[in-house]
């Protein structure tokens, strides 16, 4: 299995709703990363966990809140979020980690496409 | 601090045609480089990988060339195809410990029959 599989792929919620993204891995790989990525622009990191833990945490604001249950599964769970957060929300793993110096390849998701009314 | 641009950000071209995509970046203390397609709405497909000690990868009709001295890399797409269009970006992994993909905004490419 050479896939990382995202769900829902499409999620529309309101700025009171509490939901979930969810990402899973069976390659084995130690590391698993959230991206968000707005149109027509790159994706920009927001969590990092290695070895199921937190270890990037690029100043997202807290009504995102990342968890990574084992080392196989990585949830977004949202709260409270404003129509700008709007977007396709990305899922990676990679076998190291960026704490290494290693090559970290990175496998991605199909992504999340999240709606915020 | 490490940023990677691409030219052009949009490209249109014929079926049939080569065509060359551009990636520069500022910082050239790379581990690897990393070219992506990405399709409207989809995640990304990862197409090349180069590592800092190799010139160029070939994948089918791809080939990714490597200059890191002076901070380039290009995607050369031979015969292209309607299939082809895509927005395809580029990523950098720097040598520092603890530092991710730096990803540049991307070329999309319009292949028409």
């Amino acid at each position: 299995d050479t896939e990382v599989t995202q769900t829902p792929k499409h999620l529309v919620m309101g700025m009171t709703n509490k939901k979930s993204l969810k990402c899973e891995q069976h390659m084995g790989h130690r590391a698993m990363y959230w991206y968000k990525q707005k149109a027509k622009k790159p994706p920009e990191l927001m969590f990092v966990y290695s070895y199921e833990k937190l270890s990037i945490n690029e100043s997202v604001p807290s009504r995102f809140s990342p968890e990574c249950p084992n080392s196989s599964l990585l949830n977004l769970h949202l709260h409270a979020l404003q129509p700008e957060d709007s977007a396709l929300y990305l899922c990676a793993s990679s076998q190291d980690s960026p704490a290494s110096s290693g090559a970290n390849v990175l496998t991605f998701g199909a992504g999340s496409r999240l709606t915020v009314l | 601090k490490q940023e990677v641009t691409q030219i052009p950000a949009a490209l249109s071209v014929p079926e049939g045609e080569n065509l060359v995509l551009n990636c520069s970046f500022t910082d050239s203390a790379i581990y690897n480089l990393q070219w992506f397609r990405q399709d409207p709405g989809k995640g990304l497909t990862s197409l090349l990988l180069i590592q800092s000690s190799q010139r160029e990868q070939t994948s089918g009709r791809l080939n990714a060339s490597l200059d890191k001295s002076s901070g380039r890399s290009t995607l050369y797409i031979a015969a292209s195809q309607p299939g082809d269009s895509a927005t395809y970006l580029c990523a950098v992994k720097g040598t520092q410990a603890g530092t991710a993909l730096i990803f540049g905004k991307g070329t999309t490419l319009s292949v028409s029959s």
